[in-house]
Order: structure tokens, then sequence, then C-alpha cells
């Protein structure tokens, strides 16, 4: 079945960048997302890329898919304290009642 | 702006109970999920509805039972609960859209089965 892994855990200092790698197996996948967890509450979408685009930017975020090896990164730049969250990697095909897929998700810390 | 609200957000069973947790969205969103959260384990999908009167099964669906009757609400039912279903529950819904394919998340309900 499809599969989607990313590390579970990133540290960064306050002012750096922040790049987290997810990759998945679903060569049919449509969609990919990066959906933010905060402490006691639910995710919420951050941000989405279609298969046939490479990259995509809204401010501070950058997604880079690179389709023929499955991997999908964020990078978060000049990270704040603020950004301290989990971020779950998604992905969804056209089929089969249009289900998500989740990845483990990442714990990004960030020190100030 | 409600969104998607469940019901309880925290509740403690023992062995053998039964319960029902309940998700409404007041977005007329087609699809409807339940997910469940287990550390290091991410967002695995139990069931789906993809309408009114319909149910799916996802990934880990034994021992969980749904119905969809009105399109704005999901329960999620536990015949004999569990300590392997210690857990956060996520409901979520989305358009039947093809477009974004964004899912709204509620706050999540934590259940603890002794």
């Amino acid at each position: 079945g499809e599969d989607v892994e990313q590390s579970l855990f990133l540290s960064v200092r306050e002012g750096d960048s922040s790049v987290i790698n997810c990759t998945y197996t679903d060569s049919s996948s449509t969609y990919l997302y990066w959906y933010k967890q905060e402490p006691g509450a639910g995710l919420q979408l951050l941000t989405y890329i279609f298969s046939n685009m490479d990259m995509k930017q809204d401010q501070r975020l950058t997604v880079l898919l690179n389709k023929k090896d499955k991997h999908l990164s964020l990078r978060i730049a000049d990270t704040q304290t603020g950004d301290s969250a989990i971020y779950f990697c998604a992905e969804r095909g056209d089929t089969g009642g249009f289900k998500t897929i989740f990845g483990a998700g990442t714990r990004l810390f960030v020190k100030a | 702006n409600a969104g998607v609200t469940q019901t309880p957000k925290f509740r403690v069973l023992k062995t053998g109970q039964s319960m029902t947790l309940l998700c409404a969205q007041d977005m007329n969103h087609e699809y409807m999920y339940w997910y469940r959260q287990d550390p290091g384990m991410g967002l695995r999908l139990i069931h789906y509805s993809v309408g009114e009167g319909t149910t799916a099964k996802g990934e880990v669906p034994d021992g969980y039972n749904v119905s969809r009757l009105k399109k704005q609400n999901f329960l999620l039912g536990l015949e004999s609960a569990a300590p392997s279903q210690t857990s956060v529950y996520f409901c979520a819904s989305s358009y039947m859209d093809r477009y974004t394919g964004e899912l709204f998340f509620g706050e999540g309900s934590r259940l603890t089965v002794l």
C-alpha cells in the first residue's frame, strides 16, 4: 500500500532555515501536502503542491518536489520560535475516496 | 465559524465498555474521515465516508464502526474498548473537490482505555 516516510525530529536555531524531508511510494500521487499541528490542536494545511510542479514558494515557505525520486521537502526560512510544531507530509491520489495518507510527522524544535 | 467539532474531547473507558465519538461539520462537505494519532506513527485512517449513507474501511478499521446518517455528522463507535485503542482521534472533512483536497480537522478526542 501507499507509504509516506519522514524523520521524527529536527532542531534548529532561531533565524536559521529548517528543511524537513519526506519520501512517498505512491507513483499515482496527485497532490502532496504539508500540514502543521500545534500542541493540543488539530492539523491545519500549511501548503500543497501538485504533482506536475517542481517548486512552490509562499512567503517563508518553499516546497520542492522531485517526482522521479518521490521526494518532497519543506524549507522554512528565518525560522521563528512560533514555528515549533509537528509537520506532517501527506499525499493523495485520484482514486479510492481521495484518501489522504500521512507520514509520522516531524517535530521541529526551534532554539532561541 | 465552528468548522469541525468533535465531542467528547476527553474520555476514560474501562476495557470492554462501549462509546461513540461524534463529529459534526458545518461546511457542507461531502467527505468525512476518522483518523487516529499515535506517537511515532502519525495519522492512520480508520474509516471514511464519501457521502451521506456511505462508509468505507481505511487502514485500521478493526474494532471500530461508523455511521453517516446525516451529511453533517460522522459517528465513530467502539463496541468493546481495548487498551490498544488508547489514542487521540481526529475527525476531518473535505469538499468533493479535485483542486486542493484540503482536509479540515477537528481539535481531537483523547481516549484512554484502562
